[in-house]
């Protein structure tokens, strides 16, 4: 059973709007959690975290909301630039050692 | 600057055959994992490892094994090939310990088996 949910598998947005990436958890364990980025043939490189003793963080243009009593965490890209047309995925751990658990990932697009 | 490298951007092999993808980070982190990538299925969990000869099963590793002989090198072995492993094969790295460590990435090797 899926842990981490990306229910939208694409989204598309004009450029200079705002970008809302979502994601939901059924594992009430996770205590962090974190967004990657990722262009075709190339790997996911880091984007964003939050652990959950916030409920917010914020880098730039991007920011991050968590929602622990929902368990769902969404993503906002503001302004969003043609840049960051990418595949999004959202992962999630608990706070020992273990691998991270990805969602199926969100295909954004942003039109000039 | 952390690096992950993978021995191959590209490989194509025949079915049934023996292959070996190869991952080596430059941090001395003692996790490492690997991971394929598929449309629509997104980033699943081969085999781990938290240091040097250790191995754990992901989620899907029938048809893969791994090594781990030296700390910053880990393989993943393909024993006979089928089509079906045809995918996007991403390695990652990270340090032992606390929830904040966040895994880094190669760049990927794009296999394709015929």
């Amino acid at each position: 059973d899926q842990q981490v949910k990306q229910n939208s598998p694409s989204l598309s947005v004009q450029e200079g709007r705002i970008s809302i990436l979502n994601c939901d958890y059924t594992n009430s364990m996770f205590d962090y959690f974190l967004w990657y980025k990722k262009y075709p043939a190339e790997g996911p490189t880091f984007l964003i975290s939050i652990s959950s003793i916030k409920d917010k963080n914020e880098d730039g243009r991007f920011t991050v909301f968590l929602n622990k009593s929902a368990k769902h965490l969404s993503l906002h890209i503001v302004p969003s630039q043609p840049g960051d047309s990418a595949v999004y995925f959202c992962a999630a751990r608990d706070s020992g050692n273990t691998p991270l658990v990805f969602g199926k990932g969100t295909r954004l697009s942003v039109i000039a | 600057d952390v690096k992950v490298t993978q021995s191959s951007r590209y490989l194509v092999k025949r079915t049934g055959e023996k292959v070996f993808l190869e991952c080596v980070q430059d941090m001395d982190h003692e996790n490492m994992f690997w991971y394929r990538q598929d449309p629509g299925l997104g980033l699943r969990l081969i085999y781990f490892s938290y240091d040097v000869k250790m191995k754990e099963k992901g989620d899907i590793p029938e048809g893969y094994s791994v090594s781990r002989e030296k700390k910053e090198r880990f393989s993943l072995i393909l024993e006979s090939a089928s089509t079906n492993q045809t995918s996007m094969y991403l390695c990652a790295s990270r340090i032992s310990g606390g929830s904040n460590n966040e895994q880094f990435f190669g760049p990927g090797t794009r296999l394709t088996v015929l």
